[in-house]
């Protein structure tokens, strides 16, 4: 079973703080993914990587970076955190979708910048 | 280019009653579609998938969808809702000739006792 961990469950983070979201994957896989989830706006890409230090900006990277060392880990870096970056964070991973592999999901972190 | 259209942002059911939630894509070729469930404050979870192995697909607990090339559907259904099916649900489609996956805006289930 693929199993996707993320660091924290909930987290409360004050303005201007330096905030990582870290993620891990047991399985191997090529691709990994950072998504923010917010009411009426869906799932919306913020960084996906498709191999250790390769990365590419999805629809929304503004304000956020990512790492990628190794390759079961993930991290996000919120540089300077802001109020509108309050979200629930998901993390998943998958094999390269030219074999139409399916994503797997971590448990989500709920993000709160007060 | 490949898109994904559930076509409902709420559905309410009662439990033991037939569940049917829509989704409806648009691809120049024949896609992998995939649902998945997400229940509150949680990750998503896959529940079946389609990969041109066979039009009709089984799932967990009790959930399948068909893949209908003619109605460009990939509609969801289970036969009988327990309390336990309330969530949102995602279609999703991988966008061809890259790494990204095109999710549907969800529809959320609601099983009524």
């Amino acid at each position: 079973d693929v199993k996707v961990t993320q660091s924290s469950r909930y987290l409360v983070k004050r303005t201007g703080e330096k905030v990582f979201l870290e993620c891990v994957q047991d399985m191997d896989h090529e691709n990994m993914f950072w998504y923010r989830q917010d009411p009426g706006l869906g799932l919306r890409l913020i960084y996906f990587s498709y191999d250790v230090k390769m990365k590419e900006k999805g629809d929304i990277p503004e304000g956020y970076s990512v790492s990628r060392e190794k390759k079961e880990r993930f991290s996000l870096i919120l540089e300077s955190a802001s109020t509108n970056q309050t979200s629930m964070y998901l993390c998943a991973s998958s094999l390269p979708t030219g074999l139409n592999n399916e994503q797997y999901f971590g448990p989500g972190t709920r993000l709160t910048v007060t | 280019a490949q898109s994904v259209t559930q076509l409902d942002s709420h559905v309410s059911v009662s439990e033991g009653t037939p569940v049917l939630l829509r989704c409806n894509y648009s691809s120049s070729y024949s896609p992998s579609l995939f649902w998945y469930v997400q229940h509150p404050n949680k990750g998503l979870q896959l529940l079946l998938k389609y990969t041109s192995a066979a039009t009709l697909v089984k799932g967990i607990n009790g959930f399948e969808a068909e893949f209908k090339k003619s109605e460009t559907s990939f509609h969801l259904t289970k036969p009988s809702a327990h309390m336990s099916d309330a969530a949102e649900y995602f279609c999703v489609v991988p966008k061809g000739g890259t790494y990204k996956y095109i999710f549907g805006t969800g529809t959320r289930l609601k099983v009524l006792a």
